[in-house]
């Protein structure tokens, strides 16, 4: 059964530095979301794309943040200066559809630690 | 055993007998509803969906409940089993939107 892969498992950084996390998308899904979640609290959006640009995005999506798919298969995010608050477990998911009409195939996550 | 969703984050039920989970979303708009299930160190997995032109949808051993009037949602697993121990979380989204929102969360522990 396809599903969607993300790397690392677990990313350990410095505050200020630069992160990106990656993750492959089931293959013929046409729309992709970044989420994340702090430790015991919710899931929370962050961002979808579509057509190789941003469709929505959250205010906890601000311009430390950017989003790209630089091949047929990789979706990446990347966190300019990472900050402690942004310590979280961080979700990719894609769709065949629009997020209203199908559902969501998230990834494992992946965990950053940012010290 | 029945939860109130955010009001009680945790709900224990014995194996075999049928658990509830609540959610009270907060959008009048959102028109499609899901119940996602997480296990420790997993992502979200879809369990069911339903329409906002819809009050109630079945599917293998659970079953989801609408009452837009209160915007309330519900999660009925039947016969629970130790494997549905996990964290159950609605999310809401208005059909022409992508920005899925997610509720707290319950957690289920199923006693053998």
């Amino acid at each position: 059964e396809p599903e969607v892969t993300q790397t690392p498992s677990h990313q350990v950084t410095q505050m200020g530095q630069e992160v990106i996390l990656r993750c492959v998308p089931i293959s013929n899904h046409l729309y992709f979301y970044w989420y994340r979640q702090i430790l015991g609290q919710k899931v929370e959006f962050l961002v979808s794309f579509y057509n190789n640009e941003i469709s929505e995005k959250s205010e906890i999506f601000d311009d430390q943040f950017s989003v790209e798919r630089p091949d047929g298969s990789n979706f990446t995010l990347k966190i300019r200066s990472t900050k402690l608050e942004d310590s979280a477990m961080y979700f990719c998911a894609s769709s065949q559809d629009q997020g209203g009409t199908g559902e969501q195939f998230f990834g494992p996550g992946t965990r950053l630690t940012v010290l | 055993g029945e939860s109130v969703g955010l009001h009680l984050p945790t709900l224990s039920v014995q194996e075999g007998d049928n658990s509830i989970i609540n959610c009270a979303y907060s959008n009048s708009a959102s028109d499609y509803f899901i119940w996602y299930k997480q296990e420790s160190g997993k992502g979200p997995q879809f369990i069911i969906d339903i329409r906002s032109n819809m009050d109630k949808r079945q599917g293998q051993r659970v079953t989801v409940l609408l009452n837009k009037t209160v915007k309330h949602l519900s999660l009925q697993i039947a016969a629970t089993q130790p494997g549905d121990s996990a964290v159950y979380f609605c999310a809401e989204i208005k059909n022409t939107g992508n920005q899925f929102y997610f509720g707290t969360g319950t957690s289920l522990t199923v006693i053998p």
